[in-house]
């Protein structure tokens, strides 16, 4: 069965250093999503993608944060300028066409020092 | 926006007895509710989901009911085993132009199935 793939598992970068998060998904979705799980805490919406452009975005989701669809399999998620509050479990999410489910990835622990 | 409560924080039970999560959500556009089980570091595993034109959904020892009217939707998971031990979220999105339906969670609910 095709999953989502993440990587790297883990993150470790110094405050203001940027990242890249990277994410293959399903190869016939075509939604993208990124969430964030802050430990112990719920998951949170950062921003959907479709067609190639933004849908939707959180308000986490600031000017620091950026996604990308590079080519025809990866979706990034970029945050320019780390802060110690972005530390979190980063899933990617995609869905196809029909169906509302959305299949996750096993995540990016981020840590910002 | 959608605000989803979700209740108790942690439940525990005895091995065969049945569990109950209960969800409400504040947006009565929202039309797809699914159910996700959270294991140590390990991602969402969708377990069942239910959309507003369905009142009840079962599979085998897991069902979902979903009031519209109320606005709240329930998880049940009949003779509970170890295994089932994890976090639980629920979750609510609606149908937005472009398709970019997010999800909205709630806060989890701890289980434990003790022998």
């Amino acid at each position: 069965e095709p999953e989502v793939t993440q990587t790297p598992s883990h993150q470790v970068t110094q405050m203001g250093q940027e990242v890249i998060l990277r994410c293959v998904p399903i190869s016939n979705h075509l939604y993208f999503y990124w969430y964030r799980q802050i430990l112990g805490q719920k998951v949170e919406f950062l921003v959907s993608f479709y067609n190639n452009e933004i849908s939707e975005k959180s308000e986490i989701f600031d000017d620091q944060f950026s996604v990308e669809r590079p080519d025809g399999s990866n979706f990034t998620l970029k945050i320019r300028s780390t802060k110690l509050e972005d530390s979190a479990m980063y899933f990617c999410a995609s869905k196809g066409a029909g169906p509302d489910t959305q299949y996750f990835g096993p995540g990016t622990r981020l840590t910002v020092l | 926006g959608e605000n989803v409560e979700q209740h108790p924080s942690t439940l525990s039970v005895q091995e065969g007895d049945s569990a109950v999560i209960k969800c409400t959500y504040s947006d009565s556009a929202s039309n797809y509710f699914p159910w996700y089980k959270q294991e140590l570091g390990k991602r969402p595993q969708l377990i069942i989901d239910i959309r507003s034109n369905v009142g009840e959904k079962k599979d085998q020892r897991i069902a979902v009911t979903l009031n519209k009217t109320a606005k709240h939707f329930s998880l049940h998971i009949t003779e509970t085993q170890p295994e089932d031990s994890a976090v639980y979220f629920c979750a609510a999105s609606g149908i937005l132009t472009g398709g970019g339906n997010k999800l909205t969670f709630g806060t989890g609910t701890q289980l434990k199935v003790e022998l």
